[in-house]
Order: C-alpha cells, then sequence, then structure tokens
C-alpha cells in the first residue's frame, strides 16, 4: 500500500497562473480533504470530497476549487495564482468509518 | 467552525526532561483530538488521539489529557530523546457535516542533547 500520494512534490508558478495538484487517497479510503499549509503555521482546511462533491469548505476563495474522480482520487485547481498562495498543500485521506486521517508529503507551491 | 489554539509556539528541553504542549478547542461537540508530529520536509504523521470518552491515553513516552469541561488537552513527552525534535500539532475533530480536522497553529520542539 503506498498510502496517500501526491503529485507533482515541487511546483513554481507565476502571478496569475493557474494550478493543478493531485491526490491519490490511501487504499480503501473514499474521503479526501485537502490542506494549506503556510511556512511555520497550522495546515489550514480547504475543503473535502466524498462521494465525487464537496462536502464542507473552509474559508478559502472561490479561486480554489476541486474535484473527485469515481477511483477516489481528488484534484485540487487554484485559479489566480496570488503570491499569498504559496504554501505546502496535503491531502489527507481517510475512510468514512473511521476519524484518523492520513496525509500525503504534500505538493509544495511557490508563486513568483 | 471550530477554533484550535496551542501553545507554546516554541519549546526547548534538555534530553532525558518532559515536555507538555497545550491545546484549548471552542466547539463542545468535538470529539476527537489527534496529534501530530511534523519533522522539517515531512508530511505531518499521527502519534496519538483521544476520544472524549477518555480522559487520559498513554503510548510508551508519549500521553494524552483531556479535560471536556475545560475544553483543553495535553500532550505530554516524557524521555525527551534528541529524535524528538519536530512540529507537534494538536486537532480537534469537528464533528459536524462533513467531519474535519481543525488544527493548532503548531509547537517547535527542540530537545538539545
Amino acid at each position: 500500500d503506498a498510502g496517500v500520494t501526491q503529485s507533482p512534490t515541487h511546483l513554481i508558478k507565476t502571478r496569475g497562473q493557474q494550478v493543478t495538484l493531485r491526490c491519490s487517497p490511501k487504499s480503501g479510503h473514499d474521503t479526501v480533504s485537502w490542506y494549506q499549509q503556510a511556512l511555520g503555521q497550522g495546515p489550514q482546511f480547504i475543503f473535502q470530497y466524498y462521494e465525487e462533491e464537496e462536502r464542507q469548505r473552509g474559508n478559502f476563495p472561490d479561486r480554489f476549487s476541486g474535484h473527485q474522480f469515481p477511483n477516489y482520487s481528488s484534484e485540487l485547481n487554484v485559479n489566480a495564482l496570488l503570491l499569498g498562495d504559496s504554501a505546502l498543500y496535503l491531502c489527507a485521506s481517510r475512510s468514512t468509518v473511521s476519524t484518523e486521517a492520513f496525509f500525503g508529503q504534500g505538493t509544495r507551491l511557490t508563486v513568483v | 467552525g471550530e477554533n484550535v489554539e496551542q501553545h507554546p509556539s516554541t519549546l526547548s528541553v534538555q534530553e532525558g526532561d518532559s515536555a507538555v504542549i497545550k491545546c484549548t478547542y471552542s466547539d463542545s461537540a468535538s470529539n476527537y483530538f489527534p496529534w501530530y508530529k511534523q519533522e522539517l520536509g515531512k508530511r505531518p504523521q499521527l502519534i496519538i488521539d483521544i476520544r472524549s470518552n477518555v480522559g487520559e491515553k498513554k503510548d510508551q513516552r508519549i500521553a494524552v489529557t483531556l479535560n471536556k469541561t475545560a475544553k483543553h488537552f495535553s500532550l505530554h513527552i516524557t524521555e525527551t530523546q534528541p529524535e524528538d525534535s519536530a512540529v507537534y500539532f494538536c486537532a480537534a475533530y469537528y464533528q459536524t457535516g462533513a467531519n474535519n480536522l481543525f488544527f493548532g497553529t503548531g509547537t517547535r520542539l527542540t530537545v538539545i542533547p
């Protein structure tokens, strides 16, 4: 079991561009959450996907959107990138019958 | 939503001493409180968790206590070792809707050999 995997691991984008980050959940997990972790801060909840629908959303603008596929993998899209979007983006998966969340290694996004 | 506060933000201890990190939460409906350890450049790893029907849980050198009335919980690490140096995050499970973790701001623990 590869656990939660994310791609890419690092990414550099220019302000105003769009980016797509990808996450494959741990085997047997059907729920995927995305978090933004700025340097020196705790992870901040962006949104969660279950059954291909956004089930809950944190305090992030509409520039942040996502998708979940039938195989439970997920994408995070960020439009009109700002310098402040530079952060480590973490994906966490779990089963709906469990509370334990497993994190991927993250994608470090740098906006220049 | 849930608000989790964590203190201290940095903590330095001598090897062998104990370390205590404290967190408070705002949502009385929260019933699951995990602690994550994040080493530099790595993903957060669950080290211990506690549910609201339990007041204390131990796992070797690590223990967590929960006071539901006061809405605070603490991580205790005894006999600290240099490999315990990392950033530790507390979190609360927001028991509503999709059920998501809300994290504290982290404590950077340094164990001095």
